[in-house]
């Protein structure tokens, strides 16, 4: 699928490595955050989810880590497989206000996995 | 439950066409956005709806575009006319509330010449 931008960041890691992807967030006051892998021709699909009121969350083989003080977001595999090469995105809620819900997402990085 | 559907998974059409986009949420679901990715702009939010009514739609791109929820379980996105520059992939989610993010369908690739 046409998932990867033009001059999106590329991390290439060997199997069986940890990988870290970093995401820099713009809204102060967005107050949950999501990770998504987007596989070719597939849609983004949901990994793990991490609220403002958290610094940290772990799900299996991932972890997502919150830095609020700089915007700060980012994605922890370990033991890093062939099938978790695909693009990474992170999403942002810009809360507005009640009832509002919608995410803005991130550019993406692309993860490769190196047998 | 089948996840979100979205027909037709492929889409070329000629310039001027009308293209109609449709969508199935998740049964249950109360939420449902329509996203367009492109190399250049990534994704893109287009519109979403909150119980079948549209709340915010300042992401369509131009009065070419409109987009109608008649009931929970259906929702299109139409391009009349389309144009070059609307070749994409267009992506439909559901979510109920906030409560985990959104669950993508697998997307329509149109292509315009």
């Amino acid at each position: 699928g046409e998932s990867v931008g033009l001059h999106l960041p590329t991390l290439s890691v060997q199997e069986g490595d940890n990988s870290i992807i970093n995401c820099a967030y713009s809204n102060s006051a967005s107050d949950y955050f999501i990770w998504y892998k987007q596989e070719s021709g597939k849609g983004p699909q949901f990994i793990i989810d991490i609220r403002s009121n958290m610094d940290k969350r772990q799900g299996q083989r991932v972890t997502v880590l919150l830095n609020k003080t700089v915007k700060h977001l980012s994605l922890q595999i370990a033991a890093t497989q062939p099938g978790d090469s695909a693009v990474y995105f992170c999403a942002e809620n810009p809360y507005s206000g009640a009832g509002s819900y919608q995410l803005t997402f991130g550019k993406g990085t692309k993860l490769s996995v190196i047998p | 439950d089948a996840g979100v559907i979205q027909s037709p998974r492929h889409e070329v059409t000629e310039m001027g066409q009308e293209v109609t986009l449709r969508c199935k949420p998740i049964s249950g679901h109360d939420y449902l956005f329509w996203y367009r990715q492109t190399m250049m702009r990534g994704l893109e939010l287009l519109i979403y709806f909150n119980n079948n009514v549209p709340i915010d739609d300042s992401g369509m791109p131009e009065d070419r575009f409109s987009a109608k929820m008649p009931n929970a379980s259906f929702s299109t996105l139409k391009i009349q006319p389309s144009e070059p520059r609307d070749s994409a992939v267009y992506f439909c989610a559901s979510s109920f509330r906030a409560a985990a993010g959104y669950t993508f369908g697998s997307g329509t690739r149109l292509t315009v010449v």
